[in-house]
């Protein structure tokens, strides 16, 4: 069974910062990885994902990811926090073992506060 | 590309009322996801459909949950004799069939309080 651990439910940076939030998973087959971005009272939008390949990945806004299998690890980075960077940050993994869903699983995400 | 929409954004009842949701997916979109955060958590898998089959649904979906995607476009979940620890925000997912890995994009989910 996969699943995903989000090291520190908070993170607090200043702003112009670097941004370095951590995901490990755990999944029995090849895993397909995402990171989502959450705002108060929204849904989840996709920051970046790695399914195969280049093993480091940039996203949206800035951001990026590596992949690193013997760690079993896909941590988020940014080099700047900007203010308009704080939210809450999910990672999540999905894998397929036959058939069409690719649910996804996740962690328990790390909320981003950024300082001025 | 109008994105998922989902309705109601919220809901407020009282125990032991039935609740329905229902989201309308993006267009062509195959697959369909529901979930459910509570708080401080991160989304949770339910229920599973490729175009109108319900081909997978989680043990967190009791016997009061129900799920529908009648002619493989939009759906309805629906909770029945509602629970105090049913409160959570109900998110709906969608991507496209085709390929074997596509990002699920998400609605702003229906936040459910129950009284």
């Amino acid at each position: 069974a996969q699943s995903v651990t989000q090291l520190g439910s908070h993170v607090s940076v200043s702003e112009g910062a670097l941004v370095l939030l951590r995901c490990n998973y755990s999944s029995s087959v090849p895993p397909y990885l995402f990171w989502y971005v959450q705002y108060p009272n929204q849904g989840l939008q996709l920051l970046l994902k790695y399914t195969t390949g280049a093993t480091l990945v940039k996203g949206i806004n800035g951001f990026e990811a590596e992949f690193k299998k013997s760690e079993t690890s896909f941590h988020l980075t940014k080099p700047s926090a900007h203010m308009s960077d704080a939210a809450e940050y999910f990672c999540a993994v999905s894998e397929n073992s036959g058939g069409s869903n690719y649910k996804l699983t996740f962690g328990k995400g790390t909320l981003l506060t950024v300082n001025p | 590309d109008t994105g998922v929409s989902q309705d109601p954004r919220h809901k407020i009842t009282k125990r032991g009322q039935n609740v329905t949701f229902r989201c309308d997916p993006i267009s062509e979109h195959n697959r369909l996801y529901w979930y459910r955060q509570t708080l401080g958590q991160g989304p949770e898998f339910l229920t599973y459909f490729q175009n109108e089959a319900q081909l997978e649904k989680s043990r967190l979906l009791s016997d009061r949950f129900s799920a529908e995607r009648p002619k493989g476009s939009f759906s309805t979940l629906e909770i029945q004799r509602t629970e105090q620890g049913d409160s959570a925000m109900y998110l709906c997912a969608s991507s496209p069939g085709q390929g074997a890995v596509q990002p699920q994009h998400f609605g702003d989910g229906t936040r459910l309080s129950i009284l």
